[in-house]
């Protein structure tokens, strides 16, 4: 059974830093592209970053450019996003997807909250 | 970046009634194009992918059509389970874009 796991949310002031994890299990976790996609408390889904399999490849949303960092370390089956300089408006549920572009399975996604 | 817009924002129907939510992109995709429900405090769950195509496990009564820039997604005979938020997301380009998304509730 697929499984895909979310931690490391929180409060945080702005300006500050999380990293969030996603520990995959029950597939090959090096042979897929992982995304994070986040969910704005009411709003809608808004795709953030991917990286491929070996991680040589990573794209991001404009808005979190130079600011947030995907990576993955294939012999922990595990994805990260190293969020900096955190703003209000990145406050959200984060999820993490198995996939680059179709996304059939999700983590329950984990809460980060940016407020002083 | 595209721009992909759903119609309408909510919508109210009865059980057993065929429910269609339109998403139209602001240039060509082909069918490059998913569909995805989210029930409240849920991630979402992929419904249809490449515009058309009913991934496994999904109802018969969820189906998907449409290309370049004009999209349907249609649910032939509403079920009290199927109260959810449906998204578009289209995958020709980066980054990803999600439509607004549609609130189906009950009648």
């Amino acid at each position: 059974e697929v499984q895909l796991v979310e931690s490391g949310g929180g409060l945080v002031q702005p300006g500050g830093s999380l990293r969030l994890s996603c520990a995959a299990s029950g597939f090959t976790f090096s042979s897929y592209w992982m995304s994070w996609v986040r969910q704005a408390p009411g709003k809608g889904l808004e795709w953030v970053a991917n990286i491929k399999q070996d991680g040589s490849e990573k794209y991001y949303v404009d808005s979190v450019k130079g600011r947030f960092t995907i990576s993955r370390d294939n012999a922990k089956n595990s994805l990260y996003l190293q969020m900096n300089s955190l703003r209000a408006e990145d406050t959200a549920v984060y999820y993490c997807a198995r996939g680059s572009y179709r996304w059939e399975y999700w983590g329950q996604g984990t809460l980060v909250t940016v407020s002083s | 970046d595209i721009q992909m817009t759903q119609s309408p924002s909510s919508l109210s129907a009865s059980v057993g009634d065929r429910v269609t939510i339109t998403c139209q992109a602001s240039q060509d995709i082909s069918n490059y194009l998913n569909w995805y429900q989210q029930k409240p405090g849920k991630a979402p769950k992929l419904l249809i992918y490449d515009a058309s195509n009913l991934e496994t496990g999904v109802p018969s009564r969820f189906s998907g059509s449409g290309s370049g820039t004009d999209f349907t997604f249609t649910i032939s005979s509403l079920q009290p389970e199927d109260i959810a938020t449906y998204y578009c997301q289209q995958y020709d380009n980066l980054p990803r874009t999600f439509g607004q998304g549609t609130k189906v509730e009950i009648k």
